[in-house]
């Protein structure tokens, strides 16, 4: 089946700094990627939509100058948490889409457990 | 209005007992509907789709009410390896919608 592969699992950074986290579908083609984040007992909330070769389409209430979003090629999305501060401390998943297999080819990541102290 | 309505739970359950979720949606227009389990920690995982006819996979059995807008997720002699936050997920268009979550906690 679809495999996303998200990189790095876990990170703790100091506050200022920045953390970019990649997401790579490793067996298939994503035009359209989603990022998701998810603080502890709640659910899963959409952040931004990625759409390769175009701009990323941001939830509302997401700052998109604090989440950069990079969709660059077909297999490969991006999101670089600038400036980190510790209410930025979440766990960050993606999510792509197999198309071939329709919709049950939403596959996510493994997630990234990013702490900021 | 939330997209999508989950009753968090938790439930603790004995091993071998019936246990029940509901989700209940606001669209009308929403078109497919699926379970999801997430252990503690790690990324969702799809458990099985709905649809109105019903959908069962061994002690699991989900169902969809298109009138009452709700799906359900039934899991019978319940193990101690079900125990997980199970979520419902809504799409409608090419959005997903997750419920919160209801934490399943099976007791020896």
């Amino acid at each position: 089946g679809a495999v996303v592969s998200q990189h790095p699992s876990r990170v703790i950074c100091k506050s200022g700094t920045s953390v970019k986290i990649e997401c790579r579908s490793l067996d298939f083609q994503a035009t359209t990627m989603f990022w998701y984040r998810q603080f502890p007992k709640q659910s899963l909330m959409l952040m931004a939509t990625s759409n390769e070769g175009s701009k990323a389409t941001y939830e509302q209430g997401v700052e998109k100058d604090k989440f950069l979003i990079n969709h660059a090629s077909l297999t490969l999305s991006t999101l670089t948490v600038t400036s980190a501060h510790p209410e930025d401390s979440s766990f960050y998943i993606c999510s792509a889409r197999d198309h071939s297999t329709g919709e049950r080819g939403y596959t996510f990541g493994s997630g990234t457990r990013l702490t900021v102290v | 209005r939330k997209e999508v309505e989950q009753d968090p739970g938790p439930f603790n359950v004995p091993e071998g007992a019936t246990v029940a979720f509901n989700c209940t949606y606001s669209n009308s227009a929403s078109q497919s509907f699926f379970w999801y389990r997430q252990d503690c920690r790690k990324e969702p995982k799809l458990l099985m789709s709905v649809y109105s006819s019903g959908n069962e996979d061994g002690r699991f059995t989900a169902q969809l009410n298109r009138a009452s807008q709700y799906i359900s997720l039934l899991i019978r002699d319940s193990k101690l390896s079900d125990s997980a936050t199970y979520l419902c997920v809504v799409v409608t268009g090419n959005q997903f919608y997750f419920g919160t979550g209801t934490s399943l906690t099976v007791i020896p």
